[in-house]
């Protein structure tokens, strides 16, 4: 399958743990992107790296929040001391550079995380 | 905030055509219709997208007004499969450079044998 993939599928922690969790987007996809998605509600965008370069950031990527991408492929997103309110699906996406009119997003399955 | 407004839920029986309306009044020139789906625990699936052009593939057909205010998807023999939340998202592409979608709550079909 080479699709964007995920690792891992689940994580469950306690409150203030540290978590981080890994993406692995479509070889040659120059443009990587996180989302964060709870109940009910669409995703919701937090990150987005073109190679290595994080070129933008959402409000809701607090200062517990950090991602990169250090060489342009993977990427790791990582919640220092986490609440219970960090509990959603973290959902990466991977797309190429494209022309205008042709920037398709491919999602991964999520990271599914519970904060007890 | 999203720039689309759809109905929260629709029902479809099998093997009859799905349409699913977004209303999207406020899209500027070069802002393009894209659709997504997401079944249930999966990610989101990208579906179509277009302009101003009516498009199809081979899994939905997408109808553009005139005016580009509004838009309909078309699933046009529905399964149990197409069961999900469908999100109708305008999105400013300008050359290949792009920023993030922007999701709404989206409209969830259901299928129904």
């Amino acid at each position: 399958d080479t699709g964007v993939s995920q690792d891992p599928r689940h994580k469950i922690t306690k409150r203030g743990q540290n978590v981080t969790f890994r993406c692995d987007p479509i070889s040659e996809h120059n443009r990587l992107y996180w989302y964060r998605q709870t109940l009910g509600q669409g995703p919701e965008f937090l990150t987005y790296f073109q190679n290595e370069a994080q070129l933008e950031k959402s409000r809701l990527l607090s200062d517990r929040f950090s991602a990169e991408r250090p060489k342009g492929s993977f990427s790791t997103l990582e919640i220092q001391r986490t609440e219970q309110g960090d509990s959603a699906m973290y959902l990466c996406a991977s797309s190429p550079y494209g022309t205008s009119g042709n920037n398709e997003q491919f999602f991964g399955p999520g990271t599914r995380l519970t904060v007890l | 905030d999203a720039k689309t407004t759809q109905p929260t839920s629709m029902d479809c029986a099998e093997g009859r055509a799905a349409n699913l309306p977004c209303n999207h009044s406020t899209i500027s020139g070069n802002e393009y219709v894209y659709w997504y789906r997401q079944i249930h625990s999966q990610g989101p699936q990208y579906i179509i997208h277009g302009l101003k052009n009516n498009e199809t593939n081979e899994m939905a057909s997408l109808i553009i007004t005139e005016d580009r205010k509004s838009s309909t998807l078309i699933l046009p023999h529905a399964t149990l499969r197409d069961t999900a939340v469908y999100y109708c998202i305008v999105f400013w592409d300008y050359g290949g450079s792009q920023g993030n979608l922007i999701f709404g709550k989206g409209t969830k079909l259901s299928v129904k044998p």
